[in-house]
Parts: structure tokens; sequence; C-alpha cells
């Protein structure tokens, strides 16, 4: 089944502990991208990737980091999550100029 | 996208009824719209899409309208269900900026049995 996955489905944290979100696609696509979700705002990009070994910032980057070492990961790294991060994040994963594939999401909260 | 704020827009709708959620768009370059469903706790599932050389296209009870002129874009459910209730939004790519797609917070949509 063509999918994004992501974990975990939930974390609690606590300021300035270092964490990290997989996110994981199997269906070859090159294009993928982070957004965080805010109650009442769209969905905003946190960073994107347009192949292996290419990232870019969206529009929110601050305080968050991500790596793209092979074409189905990209995971999402807060080096010291404080607790404006607090947030749902959504990793979506698309072939180039095509429809954009989410995962489940990931509901973190940081105390 | 839609307004931005911290209330989401609610549409209620009997089940049987027809649904029409709208989305205004700004840019005149965009070019590639998709309007995505998302139910409470889960990720944004696609719905159906629409490319700027076309005013219309259905799918299985949705239809998109695009009109390019006003910048608005609508989706039409047809003979609303139980099960389509959830927050719909839609999302803009503008031309040759593959990158960067632009979303609306969103319409809550209620089905009433």
């Amino acid at each position: 089944e063509a999918q994004v996955t992501q974990n975990p489905r939930y974390l609690i944290t606590v300021t300035g502990k270092k964490l990290t979100v997989t996110c994981s696609q199997n269906m070859n696509h090159e294009y993928m991208s982070w957004y965080r979700q805010d109650p009442g705002l769209g969905l905003r990009q946190i960073y994107y990737s347009m192949n292996v070994e290419v990232t870019d910032k969206g529009d929110v980057p601050e305080g968050y980091k991500v790596s793209r070492k092979e074409k189905r990961n990209f995971p999402l790294i807060l080096e010291s999550p404080s607790p404006n991060q607090t947030s749902l994040y959504f990793c979506a994963s698309s072939s180039v100029g095509e429809k954009l594939f989410f995962g489940s999401g990931t509901q973190l909260s940081v105390l | 996208g839609e307004s931005v704020g911290l209330h989401l827009p609610t549409l209620s709708v009997q089940e049987g009824d027809n649904s029409i959620i709208n989305c205004a768009y700004s840019n005149s370059a965009s070019d590639y719209f998709i309007w995505y469903k998302q139910e409470s706790g889960k990720g944004p599932q696609f719905i159906i899409d629409i490319r700027s050389n076309m005013d219309k296209r259905q799918g299985q009870r949705v239809t998109v309208l695009l009109n390019k002129t006003v910048k608005h874009l609508s989706l039409q459910i047809a003979a609303t269900q139980p099960g389509d209730s959830a927050v719909y939004f839609c999302a803009e790519n503008i031309r040759h900026n593959f990158n960067k797609f632009y979303f609306g917070s969103g319409t809550k949509l209620n089905v009433k049995p």
C-alpha cells in the first residue's frame, strides 16, 4: 500500500531535550516536506527536499533541522524544543508538481 | 486559501443534500489546485485536483469548479453522507514553483443525520 509513515504519533517532551520525528515513504517520490498545523491556521511548511541531499527552508524553519540521506526517509529534528513548537506535524511526499500524500501526523507537546 | 483565523467556518448540511465548500485564492500565477479532506486525528486525504487549463473536474460524488476570473475554487459534494463530516481545505500551487503549496485554513463540514 502506498503510504507515508510518520513516527511517533504522539510525543510529549520537555524543553531542550532533542527529538527526532521520522518520516518514510514507499512511493519513490522525489519531493518530501514537513508541515506544522496549528488551530485555525493552514498548514505551514517547515522544510522541504527536492531529492537526496537537497533540502531547503520553508516558511517556518526556525528551531528545526532536516536531512535527506536516502530517498525514502526525511526525518525532522528538533535540537532544543521549546513550548512554541507544540503543534501537529505532518510529513508529505509527492512526485514533483503532483499532489501531496500526507502521513497520519505527529502530535508534539513540549512542556 | 480561505480566510485565516482561530475559528474555522462551519457548514452544516442534512444527510442527502448537496454541499458546496468555497475557497478564494489570491495569486493569479497559481495553476494547480487540490482539495483535501481531514478527519479528526488523521492526516489530510486527497479528494480531487484541477489544473488551470480546466474549469471543472468530476470525481465520484465530488466536483471541483475553478473560476480563474474571480480566483475562486469550489468543491461540490453530492448526496452528502455522515462519513463526509470533516475539515476540507484547498491547496494552491504556483506555476513553476513546484516546492510550494499554499493551504487554506479549512471549512468544517457537519452532516446531520
